[in-house]
């Protein structure tokens, strides 16, 4: 059974970061991608950003480029999402979800991915 | 960034309805288009991809159609399970963009 657990809830104060892990089981982690997305307390879905864990290669949302980071362990099959500096406006529940393809590569602009499954999500707080 | 443009926001609908959800590009995305469902509290499900592809496990009464710039979901026979928000995607290209989501809830 194909899998995403993502770590527990986190509470940060501003201007602090945050590391948030996302343990895939059930299948090859290097032949998926991985991407990440938030949604606010009542809101919509955003997207944050994608990754390649096979060559750790990064596309980020461009309001988040300059604060994110994504990467990943291999040997035990982890994707981690570090954010900083953090704002309240952060406050969400970040999820992970596998990215599949029917095109089996990416051209410049895209890397064609529908997501699933997808982590049960971890609630990051940014509060003083 | 593509922009995508889900209609109604909310669809208050009966038991054994038929129901359509419409998703609008802001360009033309092909068929790169995937649809969700997202119940209270949980993470979102994937339906449909490709625009038209139902996922493996989804009942048949959903339904997934259109290309370039215009999509609609369909729910044939509106069940109980089915209450839930549904958001459309497009991954023709970064960023991935969702649409603002269409709750559908009880009439």
């Amino acid at each position: 059974q194909v899998q995403l657990v993502q770590s527990g809830a986190e509470v940060r104060q501003p201007g602090a970061s945050v590391k948030v892990s996302c343990k895939a089981s059930g299948h090859t982690f290097t032949s998926y991608d991985i991407n990440w997305v938030r949604q606010a307390t009542g809101q919509g879905l955003e997207w944050m950003g994608w990754m390649n864990p096979k060559n750790g290669d990064t596309v980020y949302a461009q309001k988040l480029q300059d604060r994110v980071t994504f990467t990943r362990d291999t040997s035990i099959s982890t994707a981690y999402m570090e954010l900083r500096s953090l704002r309240p406006e952060d406050t969400a529940i970040y999820y992970c979800a596998r990215g599949w393809t029917m095109t089996g590569s990416c051209s410049s602009t895209s890397c064609y991915n529908w997501f699933d499954p997808w982590g049960q999500g971890t609630l990051v707080t940014v509060s003083s | 960034d593509i922009q995508m443009t889900q209609s109604p926001s909310t669809l208050s609908a009966s038991v054994g309805d038929r129901v359509t959800i419409t998703c609008r590009a802001s360009q033309n995305i092909n068929i790169w288009l995937a649809w969700y469902q997202q119940k209270a509290g949980k993470a979102p499900k994937l339906l449909i991809y490709t625009a038209s592809t139902l996922d493996s496990g989804v009942p048949s009464r959903f339904t997934g159609s259109g290309s370039e710039t215009d999509f609609t979901l369909t729910i044939s026979s509106l069940q109980p399970d089915d209450y839930a928000t549904y958001y459309c995607q497009q991954y023709n290209s970064f960023p991935y963009t969702f649409g603002q989501g269409t709750k559908l809830d009880i009439k």
